[in-house]
């Protein structure tokens, strides 16, 4: 199948600080990411849908303005976890829709931890 | 309301031992896929399985089987003798068309397997 890279796979960083996460569509163009949070032991929760060149479609009670998407090319979607905290701490796992067939393909997914 | 539903939360086997996760779901879409996804401890999503609403037919690969019936709404997941290495959390998962395919997951059922 598709291949979908996201990176880093693990980052830790300190209260305050930001963070970028990477999610890239390496053998096919995906006009469509989405972004998925799972806390421990949870089901992953949408958080976001990016569409290439546009603005991102939250979900609602997701902070548009802590969690910054940007899509900019039809292989690269970030996300930004800005002035992070300790409860921002999750697993933020990327997924990107093959345009023609609906599918979709999950990336590796990020540990992000907030100290 | 609940588009997935995965009624086990935990299943404890003995090696070897057959199991079944069951996963029902719900729609008006008369055009969506189904899926099975699995994430080891590690964290990452492996896809077993895609369905698409229009293929009912139940597939075999190796010691995995889906059994996919509308009249139920039901797409469950067996694991013929299983292995330590079945340990994981499986997701079911549901994608519109209608809704621009984005995932809808199940909570997950934790399957581990003693040896």
């Amino acid at each position: 199948g598709a291949v979908v890279s996201q990176h880093p796979s693990r980052v830790i960083c300190k209260s305050g600080t930001s963070v970028k996460i990477e999610c890239r569509s390496l053998d096919f163009q995906a006009t469509t990411m989405f972004w998925y949070r799972q806390f421990p032991k949870k089901s992953l929760m949408l958080m976001a849908t990016s569409n290439e060149g546009s603005k991102a479609t939250y979900e609602q009670g997701v902070e548009k303005d802590k969690f910054l998407i940007n899509h900019a090319s039809l292989t690269l979607s970030t996300l930004t976890v800005t002035s992070a905290h300790p409860e921002d701490s999750s697993f933020y796992i990327c997924s990107a829709r093959v345009s023609f067939t609906g599918e979709a393909f999950f990336g590796q997914g990020t540990r992000l931890t907030v100290v | 309301a609940q588009k997935v539903t995965q009624a086990q939360t935990e299943i404890s086997v003995v090696e070897k031992e057959d199991v079944t996760l069951d996963c029902v779901y719900e729609t008006r879409d008369t055009t969506y896929y189904l899926f099975w996804y699995k994430q080891p401890p590690s964290g990452e999503l492996v896809f077993l399985i895609r369905r698409n609403s229009f293929d009912e037919q139940n597939e075999i690969s190796g010691r995995y089987s889906w059994n996919f019936q509308k009249s139920t709404s039901s797409f469950n997941f067996t694991i013929t003798a299983s292995q330590v290495v079945d340990s994981a959390v499986y997701f079911c998962a549901l994608s519109e068309a209608n809704t621009g395919n984005q995932f809808y997951f199940g909570t997950g059922t934790s399957l581990t397997v003693i040896p």
